[in-house]
């Protein structure tokens, strides 16, 4: 079975603080595709990243970045410098199989607050 | 990316009416399309697969005569939640697969039923 825990339900961080969203996921799939996306409170969902299964190396996108463990099975997010703006509920998510479009499994959710 | 569009974004309605939600790719054609739903503060959970021309595959729990779902083509698909109730109340989004198997994700229709 596949499953997506994000033990943290809500955060709250004065801005300018950094911040770290857990993610720990599970399958028995080789191949697979982990998510992360931001919803505001607008409800549209935000993709912020994609990672296969094959490619462990972390990455960094301005003061974003993710650190992907196989062997934790784990796929931190985290925030350097938080805004305001970053204030939204984030989603870590888990697809399975060959394609990164098959159904996509989507964590609890974690509820970032960032206090100016 | 691609876009995918929902109409209506918002839509209250009566108990025991039934509610349509359109899900459009606007710029890419898709031959599957998925329907998910989301209730106050919790995750969003997969209703079905919406395979173009063909019946839509429920997960389980999810009652497919009270959720009708039609692809009828390869950009449209539609939801329809039949005779709803409060407890139909919910954001409903969908998400388009691309001929290079990405996904996108509409913008969400929020459902009141009265």
């Amino acid at each position: 079975a596949q499953k997506v825990t994000q033990a943290q339900t809500e955060i709250s961080v004065v801005e300018k603080e950094d911040v770290t969203l857990d993610c720990v996921y599970e399958t028995r799939d080789t191949t697979y595709y982990l998510f992360w996306y931001k919803q505001p409170p607008s409800g549209e969902l935000v993709f912020l990243i994609r990672r296969n299964s094959f490619d462990e190396q972390n990455e960094i996108s301005g003061r974003y970045s993710w650190n992907f463990q196989k062997s934790t099975s784990s796929f931190n997010f985290t925030i350097t410098a938080s805004q305001v703006v970053d204030s939204a509920v984030y989603f870590c998510a888990l697809s399975t199989g060959y394609s990164s479009a098959s159904k996509i499994i989507f964590g609890s959710g974690t509820r970032l607050s960032i206090r100016p | 990316g691609a876009v995918v569009s929902q109409h209506p974004s918002r839509v209250i309605c009566k108990s025991g009416t039934s509610v349509k939600i359109e899900c459009r790719s606007l710029d890419f054609q898709a031959t599957t399309m998925f329907w998910y739903r989301q209730f106050p503060k919790q995750s969003l959970m997969l209703m079905a697969t919406s395979n173009e021309g063909s019946k839509a595959t429920y997960e389980q729990g999810v009652e497919k005569d009270k959720f009708l779902i039609n692809h009828a083509s390869l950009t449209l698909s539609t939801l329809t939640v039949t005779s709803a109730h409060p407890e139909d109340s919910s954001f409903y989004i969908c998400s388009a697969r691309t001929s290079v198997n990405e996904q996108f994700f509409g913008p969400g229709t929020r459902l009141t039923v009265l």
